[in-house]
């Protein structure tokens, strides 16, 4: 049982570089989560999906932009890549809106 | 609007002792849930415990306890009985049932001596 399966797992960019940042959760889940973890910042919501066929902005939305291929799957797109940037990144899927989020491994991405 | 605010940067305790960490929230949604998260240095997210806003009774979970204090609105954390394994980043988030939002704070380091 894989559950939320992120890829890459560590990524390094050049300033100016694009690249996505792949999810996909197996357990059949309808909502879907992105957020950076950054020291002393916590967990910040970027984008989330409720369900399939809609995105939202969370908090920290400017210089992503995101895509739910389908149920299983919700992609992260830098497109001009910046130092600021250079954080950790967390999926997270949960079936419905009253239960938990889980959550997969999470990208380390830095950005020089 | 939906903000999870922890004070707590960092905590310490001794083992077998209790610690409590401290989260307010803010939400516009009438129905709710909070949560409580571990983040291990392996970086791994594990749910602690999970909170029904419309629930008067506190959650437990073993050594895990929460009090939750709606109208303050206020989600603490107690863990009794302590041990070396409870040492990690814990995060407090908040999720409404409308809009799907699922936020967090800034989580609190514990860390357990011997």
């Amino acid at each position: 049982n894989a559950g939320v399966t992120q890829t890459p797992k560590f990524q390094v960019l050049k300033t100016g570089q694009s690249m996505t940042l792949q999810c996909a959760q197996d357990m059949n889940h309808n909502s879907m989560y992105w957020y950076r973890q950054d020291p002393g910042m916590g967990l910040r919501l970027i984008y989330y999906s409720a369900s399939e066929g809609t995105t939202d902005k969370g908090e920290v939305p400017n210089g992503y932009n995101v895509s739910r291929l389908n149920k299983r799957e919700f992609s992260l797109r830098l497109e001009s890549a910046a130092p600021s940037q250079t954080s950790v990144y967390f999926c997270a899927s949960r079936a419905l809106l009253n239960t938990e989020a889980f959550f997969g491994q999470g990208t380390r991405l830095t950005v020089v | 609007a939906q903000t999870v605010t922890q004070s707590q940067p960092e905590m310490s305790v001794q083992e077998a002792e209790t610690v409590t960490l401290s989260c307010t929230y803010d939400t516009s949604e009438s129905d709710y849930y909070l949560f409580w998260y571990k983040q291990p240095p392996s970086r791994q997210m594990i749910l602690v415990i999970r909170q029904e806003a419309y629930k008067q009774q506190n959650a437990t979970e073993n050594r895990f306890s929460v009090n939750f204090q709606k109208a303050a609105k206020s989600f603490s954390l107690k863990i009794s009985d302590s041990q070396l394994g409870d040492a990690a980043m814990y995060f407090c988030g908040a999720g409404g049932t409308s809009y799907g939002k699922l936020t967090f704070g800034q989580g609190t380091i514990l860390t357990v001596h011997p």
